[in-house]
């Protein structure tokens, strides 16, 4: 099947840093991306969808300044937490969504700020 | 309002218990019915795609079968290792976010 990866798979930062986190479709070109975040045995909650060259679109309540979301091409996506804060701490996943639309999930990116 | 609801949210089987998962669904449109199996910190795993009523897809002890209000997933005498939580999302539009169940949370043992 299709492969999306991710780039770190677990980083742990100091607070105030900014962290950025890299998201690839390794065998297809992806119309869309999106960015989910998940806390401990709780469902996925969307962040932000984005498409190549276009600037992404937030979901209500996520701070577009504090997470930005770069899409620079139609394999790569990154997202950048700024100036993290222990709050910011949960699962990262993205998603690639194929052609034939078929969205096909990363492995996620633990994040820890101290 | 769009919603996908999975039941149950939890199942506990013996190893080689057959059983089966349901996702309903009440959406606006469908472009395609998606199962995904997630273990614990990790991504969720592709499975399935269905886009039509009657449609039916295996993949070894698993079948996903659509009716127009919602769907299922059998499991045919589970191993332990099939414990994981299974999503069921509808893809309402070319351009829109899937739209997720809750899961359930399936754990088989043996």
């Amino acid at each position: 099947g299709a492969v999306v990866s991710q780039h770190p798979s677990r980083v742990i930062c100091k607070s105030g840093t900014s962290v950025k986190i890299e998201c690839r479709s390794l065998d297809f070109q992806a119309t869309t991306m999106f960015w989910y975040r998940q806390f401990p045995k709780q469902s996925l909650m969307l962040m932000a969808t984005s498409n190549e060259g276009s600037k992404a679109t937030y979901e209500q309540g996520v701070e577009k300044d504090k997470f930005l979301i770069n899409h620079a091409s139609l394999t790569l996506s990154t997202l950048t937490v700024t100036s993290a804060h222990p709050e910011d701490s949960s699962f990262y996943i993205c998603s690639a969504r194929d052609p034939g639309h078929t969205q096909y999930f990363g492995p996620g990116t633990r994040l820890t700020v101290l | 309002e769009d919603q996908v609801t999975q039941s149950p949210e939890a199942l506990r089987l013996q190893e080689g218990e057959s059983s089966s998962l349901n996702c309903s669904y009440t959406v606006s449109g469908l472009r395609g019915l998606f199962w995904y199996r997630q273990d614990p910190g990790k991504g969720p795993e592709f499975l399935f795609t269905l886009y039509s009523a009657g449609e039916e897809k295996e993949k070894e002890r698993l079948k996903a079968t659509l009716t127009k209000k919602e769907s299922f997933l059998h499991i045919t005498a589970p191993k332990p290792e099939d414990s994981a939580t299974y999503l069921c999302a509808v893809l309402i539009s070319g351009n829109t976010p899937l739209v997720f169940g809750k899961g359930t949370r399936l754990s088989v043992i043996a």
